[in-house]
């Protein structure tokens, strides 16, 4: 497709499970990002990848959360038992290589999580 | 103390009324100031890219202006489908390579 792609759309879970979601990035994009859009907490940056690599770790709020990206492409994040503070949209983004002046970044729709 | 603050934090206008959304930063090493329009259940759409004081982008009926400071985003007879969510962000030296988001002004356009 010609977006970014994230699945599931929703995801509804209990407390103390994992999850995963997932990103397609748009084609060609060297650079991944994910970011997390909670009420009143406006949209936090969680992880950056260049290719397969994560430079930037600085927003993944604890050790619970972790993220891969295999192939240069598909990304996956991953939440380990999951807490009710956990519950938000967490929106994946591209761009193009970032260095140098700032690229924009695209963002998918985002996968909503609700943790009962 | 926040480094990307967005003003004001609703906005209700007439169709037609045209008026401005601000975006103030405190950052250093800017490399890019970032306009998004969000709709509800839908992840940021790229609007602007502004790189410089002085630089304006338009695009149909906004246009983005930069100062050293702040940025405004103008918005030129709006009708009611320009209603959404905008959303500013910074990209900076001391930020590396990810964004910092305003929280946001939420834009209603009434027919």
């Amino acid at each position: 497709g010609a977006g970014v792609s994230q699945s599931p759309s929703n995801k509804v879970t209990e407390k103390g499970k994992d999850v995963e979601l997932r990103c397609d990035p748009i084609s060609g994009h060297t650079a991944l990002y994910w970011y997390r859009q909670s009420l009143g907490q406006g949209l936090e940056f969680l992880i950056y990848f260049q290719g397969n690599s994560a430079p930037d770790k600085s927003g993944l709020p604890s050790d619970r959360f972790s993220a891969e990206r295999t192939g240069g492409s598909v990304s996956t994040l991953t939440i380990q038992r999951t807490q009710q503070e956990d519950s938000a949209v967490y929106l994946c983004a591209s761009s193009l290589n970032p260095q140098g002046a700032g690229q924009p970044q695209h963002f998918g729709d985002g996968t909503r999580l609700s943790i009962l | 103390e926040d480094q990307v603050t967005q003003s004001p934090e609703a906005l209700r206008l007439q169709e037609g009324e045209s008026s401005s959304l601000n975006c103030s930063y405190t950052v250093s090493g800017l490399r890019g100031l970032f306009w998004y329009r969000q709709d509800p259940g839908k992840g940021p759409e790229f609007l602007f890219t502004l790189y410089s004081a002085g630089e304006e982008k338009e695009k149909e009926r906004l246009k983005a202006t930069l100062t050293k400071k702040e940025s405004f985003l103008h918005i030129t007879a709006p009708k009611p489908e320009d209603s959404a969510t905008y959303l500013c962000a910074v990209q900076a030296a001391e930020y590396g390579n990810k964004l910092v988001f305003g929280a946001g002004t939420i834009l209603r356009v009434k027919s």
